[in-house]
């Protein structure tokens, strides 16, 4: 089956770093990546949608400043949170879609777990 | 958006079919059902997904309502393994085929 595949699984560091989390598709290519962030005991909230070769686009009160996000391949988007904060500490998750499109499911990553001390 | 409906929370006994409910009566005639479970600390995992004829796979069965209003999503015999939070999601027609998750219904398999 498809598989999405993230890296960092976790990673601690010390506030004012940024952090670069990448999403990788494998065994097929995807045009449109999708970052979501999710808090402890809450549901999967989407950030933005990554599109290759083009801007990503952010949900209402995501700030894309803060949070980079670079599609340069069918196979590669990277999430960058920069200066990153306490508050910033959550779990990542990617996903991807098939460029074949129509109602091809996402497949998801198995999330990165930042932590900002 | 179509939002669904589900039970916050369901018990299911081992060997036993657990049946899930989701509404989603505001859903549009071309968008799509999908249900994705979610185990602690992993990234959600893809199920099946519908759009108005009932889907079987090795997984689950979705069986979707006549007037497509509410579907539920059926685990056969469901084990220990099971136990996640599972996610009925209607897709927004032309949207980048973006998923927007609500709360979900957190399923516990219990011996």
């Amino acid at each position: 089956g498809a598989v999405v595949s993230q890296h960092p699984s976790w990673v601690i560091c010390k506030s004012g770093t940024s952090v670069k989390i990448e999403c990788r598709s494998l065994d097929f290519q995807a045009t449109t990546m999708f970052w979501y962030r999710q808090f402890p005991k809450q549901s999967l909230m989407l950030m933005a949608t990554s599109n290759e070769g083009s801007k990503a686009t952010y949900e209402q009160g995501v700030e894309k400043d803060k949070f980079l996000i670079n599609h340069a391949s069918l196979t590669l988007s990277t999430l960058t949170v920069t200066s990153a904060h306490p508050e910033d500490s959550s779990f990542y998750i990617c996903s991807a879609r098939d460029r074949g499109g129509g109602n091809q499911p996402q497949h998801f990553g198995d999330g990165t777990r930042l932590s900002i001390l | 958006d179509a939002k669904t409906t589900q039970p916050t929370s369901m018990d299911c006994a081992e060997g036993r079919a657990a049946n899930l409910p989701c509404n989603h009566s505001t859903i549009s005639g071309n968008e799509y059902v999908y249900w994705y479970r979610q185990i602690h600390s992993q990234g959600p995992q893809y199920i099946i997904h519908g759009l108005k004829n009932n889907e079987t796979n090795e997984m689950a069965s979705l069986i979707i309502t006549e007037d497509r209003k509410s579907s539920t999503l059926i685990l056969p015999h469901a084990t220990l393994r099971d136990t996640a939070v599972y996610y009925c999601i209607v897709r927004v027609y032309n949207q980048g085929g973006k998923l927007i998750f609500g709360q979900g219904t957190e399923l516990s398999v219990k011996p």
